[in-house]
């Protein structure tokens, strides 16, 4: 069993701050790790997948590392809109299994 | 419509029938998986599939649920003998290749137990 932690729970930025937040999932067993956007009422939409320690993928203003030996991966918002409001949720799997963290809750104001 | 579609998009049921959810994936795609979604959480892992092959059911909650995939398609979720506990959102997901790639969710079944 995968256990997934993501922080923190909830940010609310302004309007051009850049952000960002945390995956935690345990090292051991690691295939990849995946990051997706995923607004209310909507299904999840995938950012990434990242597989290899030390790993950097970008997307527009958007990027994430990856630490497979310590067990983190950061994702970066870089001048947040407010379209950037959703929850960001990562999910690692070790090939047999994927668990989804609880996602952090981003608001971006105006 | 190249995306993953579920059907139906709601289920109202009484407890104690059973339901049957589908999932039609992206043409091609090899793997596909379920999850069960809780209001404001995210997705909870139940089972996939590589082909027609059940890989991985540990997440189902237990033996009221199965799933199948016939044909390496379309698949099914049956959860028999409902419960109020299982009102959730059931979402499906597909892939093109295993664990590694990235996984295309479709809308989603919500269901409700009476």
């Amino acid at each position: 069993i995968l256990n997934v932690e993501q922080s923190p729970q909830s940010l609310h930025v302004q309007e051009g701050d850049s952000t960002n937040f945390t995956c935690s999932f345990p090292s051991s067993n690691f295939y990849a790790l995946h990051w997706y956007r995923w607004e209310t009422a909507k299904s999840p939409e995938a950012l990434f997948v990242m597989t290899l320690n030390g790993d950097e993928k970008k997307k527009g203003r958007i990027s994430a590392t990856l630490n497979t030996k310590e067990g983190y991966s950061y994702l970066y918002i870089k001048g947040s809109q407010p379209e950037d409001s959703a929850t960001y949720l990562c999910a690692p799997t070790n090939n047999n299994d994927m668990r989804f963290g609880a996602g952090t809750r981003l608001t971006v104001k105006p | 419509g190249a995306g993953v579609s579920q059907s139906p998009r709601y289920k109202v049921t009484k407890r104690g029938q059973d339901v049957a959810l589908r999932c039609d994936p992206i043409s091609g795609h090899v793997s596909l998986y379920w999850y069960r979604q809780a209001l404001g959480q995210g997705p909870e892992f139940l089972t996939y599939f590589n082909y027609e092959a059940q890989q991985d059911k540990s997440g189902l909650p237990n033996d009221r649920f199965s799933a199948e995939r016939p044909e390496g398609s379309i698949s099914t979720l049956t959860i028999q003998r409902t419960e109020q506990r299982d009102s959730a959102m059931y979402r499906c997901a597909s892939s093109p290749g295993t664990s590694g790639t990235e996984q295309f969710f479709g809308p989603g079944t919500r269901l409700t137990v009476l």
